[in-house]
C-alpha cells in the first residue's frame, strides 16, 4: 500500500495528557498537510510542510500544538494539555508539487479526550 | 458568510438517477476545485478535480465550474446506493505558492434502491 498512513488509528486520553500522532505521506510527496475534523463539518486546515518546512500555521493551532517534519519524509503532530475541545479527527494529506497539487488523505486519527 | 458553502441535504435520490451537488464559494481568486467523497467514519477520498469553466467529466462523475458565478457542481450519472455519502467541496485560495484547501460543511447523498 503506498497511500498515506497515520498512525495510530484511534487514541483515547485524559485531560491534560500529552498526545502525538504520526503521518507517513505518499513516499514521492513533498507536501504534507494537517486537518482536523469535527462532526458534521469539513476539515480545517492546520498546518503545511514543503519538505522539511514549516511555511504556515492556521491560528486554529494554539500553543499547545507543534507539528514536525524533520527529515522532510514522515511528520508527527504533537498536542499538549489535551482539552476535551481536541476531541476530533486529524487528518494527514499530502500532495506533490506541481500545478495540479491534489491532496491525498490518510485514514485519520480520532481522537478523543475524556 | 462561509468561504465555500454547501446545502447540507441529505439529498436524496433513486437508484440510477443524476445526482446533482452543488457548491459556491466567496474568494473570486480561487484557483482549483476539489471534490471528495467521504464515508461514515472514514476520511475524505478524491473523487474529481477541475480548474478551468467548464465541464469535466470522469466515468459517472461531470464536475462543472463557473467561475464568474462562483460556483462548481458534481453531476453523479446512474447512481448507486454505494454513492451513498458525504460529499465535500473544496477550493484553494489565492494563495501564491501552494494549496491549502477551503472545504465545505459537505452534503450528504443518499441513493435508495
Amino acid at each position: 500500500d503506498t497511500g498515506v498512513s497515520q498512525d495510530p488509528r484511534h487514541k483515547i486520553t485524559k485531560r491534560g495528557q500529552n498526545v502525538t500522532f504520526r503521518c507517513d505521506p505518499i513516499s514521492e510527496h513533498n507536501r504534507l498537510y494537517w486537518y482536523r475534523q469535527t462532526l458534521g463539518q469539513g476539515p480545517e486546515f492546520l498546518t503545511y510542510f514543503q519538505n522539511e518546512a514549516q511555511l504556515e500555521k492556521s491560528r486554529l493551532l494554539s500553543d499547545r500544538f507543534s507539528a514536525e517534519r524533520p527529515k522532510g519524509s514522515f511528520s508527527t503532530l504533537e498536542i499538549q494539555r489535551t482539552e476535551q475541545g481536541d476531541s476530533a479527527m486529524y487528518l494527514c494529506a499530502s500532495s506533490l508539487h506541481d500545478t495540479e497539487d491534489e491532496q491525498y488523505f490518510g485514514p485519520g486519527t480520532r481522537l478523543t479526550v475524556t | 458568510q462561509k468561504e465555500v458553502e454547501q446545502n447540507s441535504g441529505p439529498l436524496s435520490v433513486p437508484e440510477g438517477a443524476i445526482a446533482s451537488l452543488n457548491c459556491t464559494y466567496s474568494d473570486r481568486g480561487s484557483q482549483s476545485f476539489f471534490w471528495y467523497r467521504q464515508y461514515s467514519g472514514k476520511s475524505p477520498e478524491l473523487i474529481m478535480f477541475i480548474y478551468s469553466n467548464g465541464d469535466k467529466e470522469d466515468g459517472r462523475f461531470t464536475a462543472q465550474l463557473n467561475k464568474a458565478s462562483q460556483y462548481v457542481s458534481l453531476l453523479i450519472r446512474d447512481s448507486q446506493p454505494s454513492d451513498s455519502a458525504t460529499y465535500l467541496c473544496a477550493v484553494t485560495p489565492f494563495s501564491g505558492g501552494y494549496n491549502k484547501l477551503i472545504f465545505g460543511a459537505g452534503t450528504r447523498l443518499a441513493v435508495h434502491p
